[in-house]
């Protein structure tokens, strides 16, 4: 089994349904994050939690929601999808101070919204 | 927001030949990482580096970083079709608390 687990893999949605990805480790890591990336502009992050009780915006989370049920779960909800949600999702994790071992990330989620 | 600008973009050559991707910031990071990430998986870490003017080898591909830890750049050797893929460099700011990644660069290996 993949140390990150991501589902589903790939997702078309209409707009204004509501959405949510899902993450599971078997790393032990504390902490998660959930990244989005777009050609030409990289991995931006969304949100990230550090433990459990923690949870933090990143840099876009207008419009995205997450809820870290375990410290092996980590889930992205999309409230309301919308067309320039339509993007490859990827979920991360670190150990702390994520150190010289730097993020593992997941296969990802390819998700349109039509 | 921080960024980190990579060049080129794309590149498209012939196995054989050798190559540079820059990474480049005003912001001075306290580590900067770099990842590969093929079609379809998500980015795999290949190396850290933490010094102002560390270099490191990995097998064909040579990774530095800049003396005022603003830049980085990897060298590839003799490019074989398996490093075909999106190069992604990530600077790490305050202690590994903030991670920017690189608009990434898109390299092509022609057999």
């Amino acid at each position: 089994d993949a140390d990150v687990t991501q589902t589903p893999r790939n997702r078309i949605t209409k707009t204004g349904k509501r959405i949510m990805l899902e993450c599971s480790q078997t790393k032990g890591h504390d902490r998660m994050y959930w990244y989005r990336q777009d050609p030409g502009l990289g991995l931006r992050l969304i949100y990230y939690s550090f433990d459990v009780k923690d949870i933090n915006k990143g840099e876009i989370s207008d419009g995205y929601s997450v809820s870290r049920q375990a410290q092996a779960k980590f889930s992205l909800s999309l409230e309301s999808a919308i067309p320039n949600q339509t993007a490859l999702y990827f979920c991360a994790t670190s150990s702390l101070g994520q150190g010289r071992d730097g993020y593992t990330f997941g296969s990802g989620t390819r998700l349109t919204v039509v | 927001t921080q960024l980190l600008e990579q060049s080129p973009q794309f590149l498209s050559i012939q196995e054989g030949e050798n190559l540079t991707v820059y990474c480049n910031s005003s912001s001075v990071f306290s580590s900067l990482q770099w990842y590969r990430q093929e079609p379809g998986e998500g980015p795999v870490l290949l190396v850290t580096v933490v010094t102002g003017g560390e270099v490191k080898k990995l097998k064909r591909l040579t990774f530095q970083f800049g003396d005022a830890r603003k830049d980085s750049s990897l060298h590839i050797t003799a490019a074989q079709p398996g490093d075909t893929g999106l190069y992604l460099c990530a600077g790490a700011e305050g202690g590994y608390q903030k991670v920017t990644f690189g608009t990434g660069t898109k390299l092509q290996v022609i057999p």
